[in-house]
């Protein structure tokens, strides 16, 4: 199984910060890459595909960059309702895999 | 709008099947996609437990060791797992999901969600 690990596991940031998440893949996945955001009690919503291209309807704040094994999401400028955590998921494999999450406090 | 939903019993007794159904409207089924389920335990990450093309093919992840029956019944536009020899290790929420058939794969839509508890 490709293994992926997300990097910090939570973090503490204010509304209009600029957030960055890592996600490292155990192998080189390419770009099949792919980052969704889940509210407390709600199913994931895809953000990002292909490691950069930004889903329908997701704000612009949102970006992904990145190759090989070594992925980012940044959030520009935080919101109230970004708060939330963010899963990493590769697509390269026949078995998907996901980070363990980055969960985003309200500082 | 593509449109998910899971149904199923909450609980379940240990050693027992896990069955749970997900209804999709708005896409047919037989359009293409892999059909998948998702778990997630509490307070934890996902899990992907397998997929199913319209077709009929599956696959399922292997951790599972072989205990997941998946199914699709394009007549009424939904698919089925069916997880046996359940333990309290299996207490997660259960999701059912749309992925991509060609690049990049992602999963773009999901069911709301279902919790089954494993408890006697």
């Amino acid at each position: 199984d490709i293994q992926m690990t997300q990097s910090p596991s939570s973090l503490s940031a204010s509304v209009g910060d600029r957030v960055t998440i890592t996600c490292r893949a155990s192998q080189s996945i390419i770009n099949y890459l792919n980052w969704y955001q889940q509210q407390p009690g709600e199913a994931p919503k895809l953000l990002i595909y292909a490691a950069s291209s930004l889903q329908s309807g997701v704000p612009s704040r949102f970006s992904g960059s990145g190759s090989g094994t070594d992925f980012t999401l940044t959030i520009s400028s935080l919101q109230p309702e970004d708060f939330a955590t963010y899963f990493c998921q590769q697509s390269y494999s026949t078995l998907p895999t996901f980070g363990g999450g980055t969960k985003v406090e309200i500082k | 709008h593509v449109q998910l939903q899971e149904s199923g019993p909450g609980l379940v007794k240990p050693s027992e099947t896990l069955s749970l159904t997900c209804a999709v409207s708005g896409f047919s089924i037989s359009s293409g996609y892999y059909w998948g389920w998702i778990r997630q335990p509490p307070g934890k990450g996902l899990e992907w437990i397998g997929s199913i093309y319209h077709s009929g093919s599956t696959y399922d992840n292997p951790s599972l060791k072989s205990r997941v029956t998946m199914s699709v019944d394009t007549s009424k536009n939904q698919f089925s797992l069916n997880l046996n020899s359940v333990t309290a290790a299996d207490t997660a929420v259960y999701y059912c999901a749309r992925r991509g058939s060609g690049f990049p794969q992602s999963i773009d839509y999901w069911g709301q969600g279902i919790l089954v508890t494993v408890s006697s």
